[in-house]
């Protein structure tokens, strides 16, 4: 299995920082990559795919970038709606896997 | 719009079977797309269950594979999830979900549209 481990597992952050997030899998996924935010008591909702690709309606402070092993999720300006747990995961093999999240609160 | 909706038992008891069943609405299963199951335990991270193809074909995780078998009922447009000999430590929220197929990929991609879960207790 690939193994997708994100970091850090927690941070808060004032409101207009820009925030980032690492997710680093266990061997080359080339860009299969997506990224997802889920609010407390809801459903994951798709954000990033390909590592890059903004879904659409997604606000354009979200990005992502990466290839290969190395992965970055961007908040470029935090907003207190952004409040919540982001995960990546890889579909470059089976079983699908995710990152163990990252929680992001405001300071 | 695309919505699913999952329903089934939310109590199970140890080593009986947990059965959960996803309607689609907005979307026709057999015209394209997998379609799956990914449950969270309370307060921990996502874990993926398995997935079917709309012509039939399912791929399983192996930490589940023996336990556990999705299928779809194109009449009713919903897809089901039954998963066995279960213990505490399948108590989670089930999501069931779809996932647009990827070029030489098996198993689909992203998962692009979620049912709101359901809480699934296993406990005597």
């Amino acid at each position: 299995d690939i193994q997708m481990t994100q970091s850090p597992s927690s941070l808060s952050a004032s409101v207009g920082d820009r925030v980032t997030i690492t997710c680093q899998a266990s061997q080359d996924i080339s860009n299969y990559l997506n990224w997802y935010q889920q609010k407390p008591g809801k459903a994951p909702k798709f954000l990033i795919d390909g590592a890059s690709n903004l879904e659409t309606g997604v606000p354009s402070r979200f990005s992502g970038s990466g290839s290969g092993t190395d992965f970055t999720f961007t908040i470029s300006s935090l907003q207190p709606e952004d409040v919540a747990t982001y995960y990546c995961q890889q579909y470059a093999n089976l079983p699908l896997t995710f990152g163990g999240g990252t929680n992001v609160e405001i300071k | 719009q695309v919505q699913l909706q999952e329903s089934g038992p939310r109590l199970v008891k140890p080593s009986e079977t947990l059965s959960l069943t996803c309607a689609v609405s907005g979307y026709s299963i057999s015209s394209g797309y997998y379609w799956g199951w990914i449950r969270q335990p309370p307060g921990k991270g996502l874990e993926w269950i398995g997935n079917i193809y709309h012509g039939g074909s399912s791929y399983y995780n192996p930490s589940l594979k023996s336990r556990v078998t999705i299928s779809v009922d194109t009449s009713k447009n919903q897809l089901s999830l039954k998963l066995t000999s279960v213990t505490a430590a399948d108590t989670a929220v089930y999501y069931c979900a779809r996932l647009p197929a990827a070029p030489g990929f098996f198993g689909g991609s992203y998962f692009d549209y979620w049912g709101q879960g359901i809480l699934v207790t296993v406990s005597s």
